[in-house]
């Protein structure tokens, strides 16, 4: 089974300030990891994902993860925020050939003028 | 990316009753799933959409209260039955297809308020 912690409920930044969501997952068998962002009342978005490969996945709107396996991490980056960037963002992984998604609790971007 | 729609998109519904929402895919897909968003939480994953068969549902979810049917590749609905106020929540469905790697999409959700 998989489980998925992300470290902090609200982050708040500055505009053009840099950002990092933390993402660390447990799992006894090798993963998928994934990214995704819920903008106010709307369906979830698929920022990134890692599925193998380079360890250093680039998504969407300027977002980026990084892939640590010896520190079960999955952290996500944005070198510059924007106002639209205010949503909630939630990590997710799944076991290798399973489509299962578990889901963090999800951190929530609030980007102050 | 296939495109998933929801209906409805909210409901206020009576405590006992039930409320059936629809997920409609605009492209076959392999497996389609129900999740549950309580409010303020993250997301749970009900059951897995099985086409022509009984849904696999997760621990602390019951065919009674949540039956499922999925009676094609592009078409999902899920049943919230005897509703309590515990039941509101927002109802997503999502979709999975093997030629794209791993991608689950997403609907947009139902929200529903139980009074």
């Amino acid at each position: 089974a998989q489980s998925v912690t992300q470290l902090d409920s609200q982050v708040p930044v500055f505009e053009e300030a840099p950002v990092e969501l933390r993402c660390n997952y447990s799992s006894s068998v090798s993963v998928y990891l994934f990214w995704y962002v819920q903008y106010p009342n709307q369906g979830l978005q698929l920022l990134l994902k890692y599925l193998s490969g380079s360890t250093l996945v680039k998504g969407i709107n300027g977002f980026e993860a990084e892939f640590n396996k010896s520190q079960t991490s999955f952290h996500l980056r944005k070198p510059s925020v924007h106002i639209s960037d205010t949503a909630e963002y939630f990590c997710a992984v799944s076991g290798r050939g399973a489509q299962k998604l578990v889901f963090g609790q999800g951190t929530r971007l609030t980007i102050n003028p | 990316s296939a495109v998933i729609s929801q209906k409805p998109s909210r409901d206020i519904c009576q405590r006992g009753t039930s409320l059936t929402i629809q997920c409609q895919v605009d492209s076959q897909v392999t497996m389609m799933f129900w999740y549950r968003q309580q409010p303020g939480q993250s997301l749970t994953l009900i059951a897995t959409a099985n086409q022509g068969s009984e849904a696999t549902y997760e621990s602390g979810f019951v065919i009674d209260k949540f039956p499922i049917s999925r009676p094609n590749l592009t078409f999902s609905t899920l049943t919230v039955s005897n509703m309590s106020p515990e039941d509101s929540s927002i109802y997503l469905c999502s979709g999975w297809t093997s030629g794209r790697l791993n991608e689950q999409f997403f609907g947009p959700g139902t929200r529903l308020t139980v009074l």
